[in-house]
């Protein structure tokens, strides 16, 4: 997978602009994702989720939407803030009642999300 | 709202020295975990706790052991240290459906360590 830090793709957008940080993720049999953001020298910090059965989930400043056909995640930020300068993880997970399997979360690389004031 | 709460924030050890990683919270939650995050790995679950007096391996055990105390406090041991267990350490939790379904996964701020 990729590196987180050394070799992170970084996002730069004008404070103001909207910010679309996507992810790719790995497995078909995944049915809950979630977004984190990390600041420097903090843990991940839960942003948003979905599950597989939709494809598009709002809150507040931001959307997630899933194509489960290419397995692809996308984060949009509306209106980014300086505040929202961080590395931003998609994590998925496998649910279901039995299986170790569905208790691991799996995290994406990470894209380094730059704030232009 | 604590949350997630880890202690100590920072620690350096020396190689073969033992510590315990503290982590409580005050969610209720029935899940717990304990990942490790490493630059050019990610993060990566070393173990994980589904209910209160369960444990089970994640993917980079070695080298560790860990005690849910009770539902709140969920520990990772290190018995004797090395150099490649040098990382930053995060508990998390959630609260986990009868379904399978998870909610609240949420992390500690983490505790930096470093074996020399």
């Amino acid at each position: 997978g990729e590196s987180v830090g050394l070799h992170l793709p970084t996002l730069s957008v004008q404070e103001g602009d909207n910010s679309i940080i996507n992810c790719a993720y790995s497995n078909s049999a995944s049915d809950y994702f979630i977004w984190y953001k990390q600041e420097s020298g903090k843990g991940p910090q839960f942003i948003i989720d979905i599950r597989s059965n939709m494809d598009k989930r709002q809150g507040q400043r931001v959307t997630v939407l899933l194509n489960k056909t290419v397995k692809h995640l996308s984060l949009q930020i509306a209106a980014t803030q300086p505040g929202d300068s961080a590395v931003y993880f998609c994590a998925e997970n496998i649910e279901g009642y039995s299986g170790a399997g569905s208790y691991q979360l799996t995290f994406g690389k990470g894209t380094k999300l730059s704030v232009i004031p | 709202n604590a949350g997630v709460t880890q202690t100590p924030k920072f620690q350096v050890l020396k190689t073969g020295q033992s510590m315990t990683l503290q982590c409580a919270q005050d969610m209720n939650h029935n899940s717990m975990y304990w990942y490790r995050q490493d630059p050019g790995m990610g993060l990566r679950l070393i173990y994980y706790s589904a209910s209160e007096g369960t444990t089970d391996k994640g993917e980079v055990p070695n080298g560790y052991n860990v005690s849910r105390l009770n539902k709140r406090e969920f520990s990772l041991r290190l018995e004797s240290a090395a150099p490649s267990q040098t990382s930053v350490y995060f508990c998390a939790s959630s609260y986990r459906q009868s379904t399978g379904a998870n909610y609240g996964y949420t992390f500690g701020s983490g505790t930096r360590l470093t074996v020399v």
